[in-house]
């Protein structure tokens, strides 16, 4: 157990809705991943957080959006949503900023868009 | 930006036979590789690390080394056990990166 929670552990939605991922990171990270896993595109990161702020994107779609909440829990929101968004999403956490510290996995949430 | 090549893409092995699994690395600048096991279902767990001011480190079975000259990196398990079978990532990242680099990972079987 990593110490990461991610819930829900599975999310069974339609195209054209929108859903929200929650995620809790380590206790005393600051840092907040978040990342899509596929089987075409293998482990994708999509956003960073740290301390409340975004600090840095990647692949992520406009129509994904996220943020990090004081208690430092994160949340991301996916919307009109497509059959091509279905996997896997990950959150990951870090005590400090940046690619080069030690990512803890949280168990994910398996997303099926019908 | 950072590209993480990983070989084998499928690995087969026998029960205490050794088992290695490399990655190739892009940005001269990367400093931090981390090896993730993914069992089925679960989330990647880091089992390893390695920082470039180091060429190896290892952690009972699990050992990994660092070639930062060929710009490579390898993960060795050795007398592998059943319970090794699992999906194995490399990645890699530097310090202006703001996150992790994955390779497309590697399925490890152990049969016994």
């Amino acid at each position: 157990d990593s110490g990461v929670t991610q819930t829900p552990k599975h999310l069974i939605t339609a195209t054209g809705q929108r859903v929200t991922l929650r995620c809790s990171p380590r206790s005393g990270d600051l840092s907040v991943y978040w990342y899509q896993q596929s089987l075409d595109q293998g482990l994708q990161f999509l956003i960073q957080y740290y301390n409340g702020e975004e600090r840095a994107k990647g692949n992520i779609l406009e129509r994904f959006s996220a943020q990090q909440f004081p208690d430092l829990h994160s949340e991301l929101n996916l919307s009109s949503l497509e059959l091509g968004d279905s996997a896997l999403y990950f959150c990951a956490s870090s005590k400090n900023p940046g690619g080069n510290n030690e990512q803890f996995f949280g168990p994910g949430t398996r997303l099926t868009v019908l | 930006g950072e590209n993480v090549e990983q070989h084998p893409s499928t690995l087969s092995v026998q029960e205490g036979d050794s088992a290695v699994i490399k990655c190739t690395y892009s940005d001269s600048a990367s400093n931090y590789f981390p090896w993730y096991k993914q069992e089925l279902g679960k989330g990647p767990q880091l089992i390893i690390d390695i920082r470039s001011n180091v060429g190896e480190k290892k952690d009972q079975r699990i050992a990994v080394t660092l070639n930062k000259t060929a710009k490579h990196f390898s993960l060795h398990i050795t007398e592998t056990q059943p319970e090794d079978s699992a999906v194995y990532f490399c990645a890699g990242a530097n310090q202006a990166g703001t996150a992790l680099i994955f390779g497309k990972g590697t399925t490890l079987s152990v049969s016994s």
